[in-house]
């Protein structure tokens, strides 16, 4: 089965900052990649589907790039409403796999 | 709106059972694969289960194969999941999921239920 390992696990950055989370599969899974947001407490949030297509009512400062094994989600200035955890997701195919999840805080 | 509202979690005993459902509205339930995800407390998401919209293709991840059941009925818009032969590592809250698109299995999820919780503790 393919691995999804997102990288850092947590992060810590103050308000304004350009905030990046990478996931790396270990196969080639396309661009059918998905990030979710899950705010604590809160259930999990579909952000990006298909690598960079953001999902309808989602803040323009939440972007996804990558193909094939390696992709990114990046907040280009991050917001005290976006700590959460957030979780990378291959739909490919079975199974669909969630990256271990990266944790945002403010610094 | 599209909503979809879990129940039928509860504390079981190991090696027990249970049976969660799904309820789904504001969509057209038969046109759309459904999935289940749990995710156990203070971790991360883990992908438990999906059904084709017909009911007719399911799939498992590994940690539930040959213990969980995956079904749908369509004239009641509901989804469901038998647990069987609970273990302590089952204990987790279970969401059920939408696909995004219509008659996909390669997509996102786009919806998610408030979740249910299962303990699995003698």
């Amino acid at each position: 089965d393919v691995q999804m390992t997102q990288s850092p696990s947590s992060l810590s950055a103050s308000v304004g900052d350009r905030v990046t989370i990478t996931c790396r599969a270990s196969q080639d899974i396309s661009n059918y990649l998905a990030w979710y947001q899950q705010k604590p407490g809160k259930v999990p949030k579909l952000l990006i589907y298909t690598a960079s297509n953001l999902q309808s009512g989602v803040p323009s400062r939440f972007s996804g790039s990558g193909s094939g094994t390696d992709f990114t989600l990046t907040i280009s200035s991050l917001q005290p409403e976006d700590v959460a955890t957030y979780y990378c997701q291959k739909y490919n195919s079975a199974p669909w796999t969630f990256g271990q999840g990266t944790k945002v805080e403010i610094k | 709106e599209v909503q979809l509202l879990e129940s039928g979690g509860g504390l079981v005993q190991p090696g027990g059972s249970l049976r969660l459902s799904c309820a789904a509205s504001g969509f057209t339930f038969n046109n759309y694969a459904m999935s289940w995800v749990r995710q156990a407390p203070g971790k991360g998401l883990e992908w438990v289960s999906v059904i084709s919209s017909t009911g007719s293709n399911t799939y498992y991840a590994d940690s539930v194969k040959g213990r969980f059941t995956i079904s749908r009925d369509n004239s009641k818009n509901t989804l469901y999941v038998q647990m069987n032969s609970l273990r302590a590592e089952d204990t987790a809250v279970y969401y059920c999921t939408k696909f995004r698109l219509s008659g996909w299995l390669d997509d996102a999820f786009d919806m998610w239920g408030q979740g249910t919780l299962v303990t699995v503790s003698s």
